[in-house]
Order: structure tokens, then C-alpha cells, then sequence
């Protein structure tokens, strides 16, 4: 079992509708949790993380973290061509120190004018 | 500035050739990394500096050696590659603390490397 786990998709949401995208860990000792866009050719940008259960929005996207079910999932709403992009999760042990940080395998997301 | 910037962006290189690769940050992070990514696959830990000290090193063959020369270099330097180390080579900065705000890492556009 890859300790975090990702759908590689292709996504595929129509522009203006809302995507979803799920991550699993399995490392009960992860503690803090990115998302990180990757456009084609490019480095990873980071979007967000979270380290506490619940929701943290910011602008169009909302990170959701459910600690007990070990899922993590990034919502982007009024989807738009330019968010088509490989997205990256990723997980890592302790909140402030240099840690290596876990990543899933990607979802791509195409967004469909 | 929240930049990490890496030189050169694309290197080609011949298996016998020395090469290095920069990277530099002046946002006051402490904690700097080298991953190594192939197409197709998320971006792999090579090397972590905390402090300006090796802290973690993924098993990585005695070809890649890092250096960190001060807490806003690092480089990575490069001898007697194999065509199947061609990858973008990814820098990365991040804090070192406790407490919120602290744990971000950012990357820089990474070196597309090409070992003929």
C-alpha cells in the first residue's frame, strides 16, 4: 500500500463546475497535508495545505482534511480552462520541522471550455 | 520574495562531463531540498539541508553531490551520470519551526538535465 494514494485519472469537469479530488494516506503519523498544482513542463505550486480536521477555503478552493478516515481531498469551484494541471498531494510527519514530504502519484484535471 | 530560483534551466551533459547545478532562495528558509522528478511521476526526495547540515540523504548514488554552501545555496553537484538520471532536478525551500507557517515547501522552475 502506497501511503498516499491518489486517483491518477484524467478528471475531467466541464469549466464553471466543481472539482473533486481525493487523497488517501495511510501513515496515521502524518500530520500536515499539501496540495500542489503542476502544469506540464513546470515545477509543483504550492495551492494550499491543512493540518487540522475540517475545511480551509481559500478563494476557489477549499481543502478538507478527515483525520479518523485518513482522507484528504481539494475542492476547486467554477472550474476554468487554466486549472487543467496535474495536482499533487502530499503528506508529511510534524508541522514545522525539515521533513521529506510523502506524494501520491497526481490526478490530472482537464477543465473542458 | 517568495522566489527559489534555480540555474540553468536546461543542462545537457555527457556521461564523463562535471556539472553543477544552483539554487538560491532569500526568503530566510532554513530547511533547502533536491528532489529528482521523471515524467509522469511525482517529484522524488534526493537530499534535505537543515541548517546547512546534510539531515537526510535517500540512498542516492555517490554521482549526485550536494553542497550547501550557505543558508541561501545549494547546489547539487553532477560527475559521471547515466542517460537514465535525465529528470528535472527540483529545488526547494522551506522554514524550520514549530507552529503554523512554518512547514511550506517552495520550489523553484527546476533544471531539466539531459545526460547524453
Amino acid at each position: 500500500q502506497k501511503e498516499v494514494e491518489q486517483n491518477s485519472g484524467p478528471l475531467s469537469v466541464p469549466e464553471g463546475a466543481i472539482a473533486s479530488l481525493n487523497c488517501t494516506y495511510s501513515d496515521r503519523g502524518s500530520q500536515s497535508f499539501f496540495w500542489y498544482r503542476q502544469y506540464s513542463g513546470k515545477s509543483p505550486e504550492l495551492i494550499m495545505f491543512i493540518y487540522s480536521n475540517g475545511d480551509k477555503e481559500d478563494g476557489r478552493f477549499t481543502a478538507q482534511l478527515n483525520k479518523a478516515s485518513q482522507y484528504v481531498s481539494l475542492l476547486i469551484r467554477d472550474s476554468q480552462p487554466s486549472d487543467s494541471a496535474t495536482y499533487l498531494c502530499a503528506s508529511k510527519k510534524g508541522i514545522g520541522s525539515a521533513r521529506q514530504l510523502t506524494f501520491g502519484s497526481g490526478t490530472q484535471l482537464t477543465v473542458l471550455p | 520574495d517568495t522566489e527559489v530560483t534555480q540555474t540553468p534551466k536546461h543542462l545537457v551533459m555527457g556521461m564523463t562531463n562535471k556539472k553543477s547545478l544552483k539554487c538560491e532562495q532569500h526568503m530566510g528558509h532554513r530547511a533547502m531540498y533536491w528532489y529528482k522528478q521523471k515524467a509522469k511521476k511525482p517529484p522524488e526526495l534526493m537530499f534535505v539541508y537543515s541548517y546547512e547540515k546534510l539531515s537526510i540523504n535517500e540512498s542516492v548514488p555517490s554521482r549526485f553531490s550536494p553542497e550547501c554552501p550557505n543558508s541561501s545555496l545549494l547546489n547539487l553537484h553532477l560527475h559521471a551520470l547515466q542517460p537514465e538520471d535525465s529528470a528535472l532536478y527540483l529545488c526547494a525551500s522551506s522554514q524550520v519551526g514549530q507552529g503554523t507557517g512554518y512547514n511550506e515547501q517552495f520550489f523553484g522552475p527546476g533544471t531539466r538535465l539531459t545526460v547524453l
